[in-house]
């Protein structure tokens, strides 16, 4: 089992400020997701990166593969309160099973 | 925009009864999975199936669990004899190509709780 571990678990945050969340493995992915999740709702794919270092921005969220691929970030410029949810991140190896992370439960406070 | 379902979206069954969980994947998608998600903790694979068989399956989808596909739209599971254990929201997904660098498009989820 690769495990993904992501921080911090819980953010709770005013609006206008920025955040990075964090997430981390001890094993190389072949690719990289991030995911949206809203309460009852299945998750919602966000981005993909595959490539060390790569850097992908999506509006006011910018995402980065680490060099060694075992690592990935997301960063929110001046989040708002729509920015509000569960954050996951899930990593997929050369089959097609994807290993997702913790989660990290975002607050934007108006 | 197509979508992922999933019926129903709430199933109350009790201990040692037999569930089946539908989904309906995307039409044109050729790759199809589960994953369940416990209460609090993060989303868990089960299976992947393509070409009318299992392709990969983690250490929770045990005996008790199957898929099948048995016309052309519906992508089923079956948790034969339900455990308490076994109560969690259970998404289905499928994908184009099963690559790990497709995208895996989820449907809302059925929530399962086990008396």
């Amino acid at each position: 089992t690769q495990l993904l571990e992501q921080s911090p678990q819980f953010l709770s945050i005013q609006e206008g400020e920025n955040l990075t969340v964090y997430c981390n493995s001890s094993s190389v992915f072949s690719s990289l997701q991030w995911y949206r999740q809203e309460p009852g709702e299945g998750p919602v794919l966000l981005v993909t990166v595959v490539t060390g270092g790569e850097v992908k921005k999506l509006k006011r969220l910018t995402f980065q593969f680490g060099d060694a691929r075992k690592d990935s970030s997301l960063h929110i410029t001046a989040a708002q309160p729509g920015d509000t949810g569960l954050y996951l991140c899930a990593g997929g190896n050369t089959g097609n099973q994807f290993y997702f992370g913790t989660g990290t439960s975002l607050t934007v406070i108006p | 925009e197509p979508e992922v379902t999933q019926t129903p979206s709430h199933q109350v069954t009790q201990m040692g009864q037999e569930v089946i969980l539908r989904c309906v994947p995307i039409s044109n998608h050729l790759y199809f999975y589960w994953y369940r998600q416990i209460l609090g903790q993060k989303v868990e694979f089960l299976v992947s199936f393509y070409n009318n068989e299992i392709s990969e399956k983690s250490e929770i989808f045990d005996d008790q669990f199957s898929v099948e596909r048995p016309d052309g739209s519906n992508f089923t599971l079956k948790i034969r004899s339900t455990k308490l254990e076994d109560s969690a929201m259970y998404f289905c997904a499928s994908s184009e190509v099963g690559t790990s660098r497709d995208t895996q498009y989820f449907g809302p989820g059925t929530r399962l709780t086990v008396l």
